[in-house]
């Protein structure tokens, strides 16, 4: 089976721009959810997909926005990028019902200048 | 609302030593815990798991044990390898809504020959 991938694996962008990174769920998983990983921290909630709607979201802006697709894969948007938004941004994914065993994917490291 | 506290990196250690990494928690109710690990560069893998009280989770010689009353889930192994050098993160999902993932700031261990 394959894991959970993440795309692009690194991203430059200036200060106000604005960034779609993408997330493929593993097989059969359909709950996604979206971490913000700052240098020298743990990971941090942004918000999570089950079945296409969003059902947790963490203490970000409005501008830290998302979608699930009906494969289940999902997008992480960021409007108005700021300089602190610069980190790893972790998707993760498991099987809704019960188990709570999330696989993670590599990530995609964001930079903002 | 819930928190994880790790004890604060780097852990240096020659190889063949024993490790223990401490981690408490604080939550409402009953959670899971989890150890995940980081290597340079990737995301997160999960390391080990357990889901109640006194339980024990174990994976490639590593070892924790739930326990309630300390509200601990230290993690253990008895002779680390050069390969261990990692980040190391102890989370915890509470076992009632959306049930994500609460990390700490993680743990760095190194490990020399």
């Amino acid at each position: 089976e394959t894991g959970v991938t993440q795309s692009p694996t690194h991203l430059i962008k200036t200060r106000g721009q604005q960034v779609t990174l993408r997330c493929s769920s593993q097989s059969g998983h359909n709950t996604v959810s979206w971490y913000q990983q700052a240098l020298g921290q743990g990971p941090q909630f942004i918000f999570q997909y089950y079945r296409e709607e969003e059902n947790g979201r963490g203490n970000f802006p409005p501008r830290f926005s998302g979608l699930q697709f009906p494969n289940y894969s999902s997008e992480l948007n960021v409007n108005a990028l700021e300089l602190d938004d610069s980190a790893l941004y972790l998707c993760a994914s498991r099987e809704g019902t019960g188990e709570r065993s999330y696989t993670f994917g590599s990530g995609t490291r964001l930079t903002v200048v | 609302g819930d928190s994880v506290t790790q004890m604060e990196g780097p852990v240096t250690l020659s190889e063949e030593a024993f490790l223990t990494i401490n981690c408490t928690y604080t939550a409402t109710g009953y959670p899971s815990l989890f150890w995940y690990v980081q290597y340079p560069g990737e995301g997160l893998q999960l390391l080990l798991k357990a889901t109640k009280a006194d339980d024990k989770g174990s994976n490639k010689g590593f070892e924790a044990t739930y326990r309630k009353e300390t509200t601990s889930f230290h993690l253990e192994k008895g002779s680390v390898q050069v390969s261990d050098s990692a980040v190391y993160f102890c989370a915890l999902s509470a076992n009632s809504g959306y049930s994500t993932l609460t990390f700490g700031k993680g743990t760095m261990l190194l490990v020399s020959p």
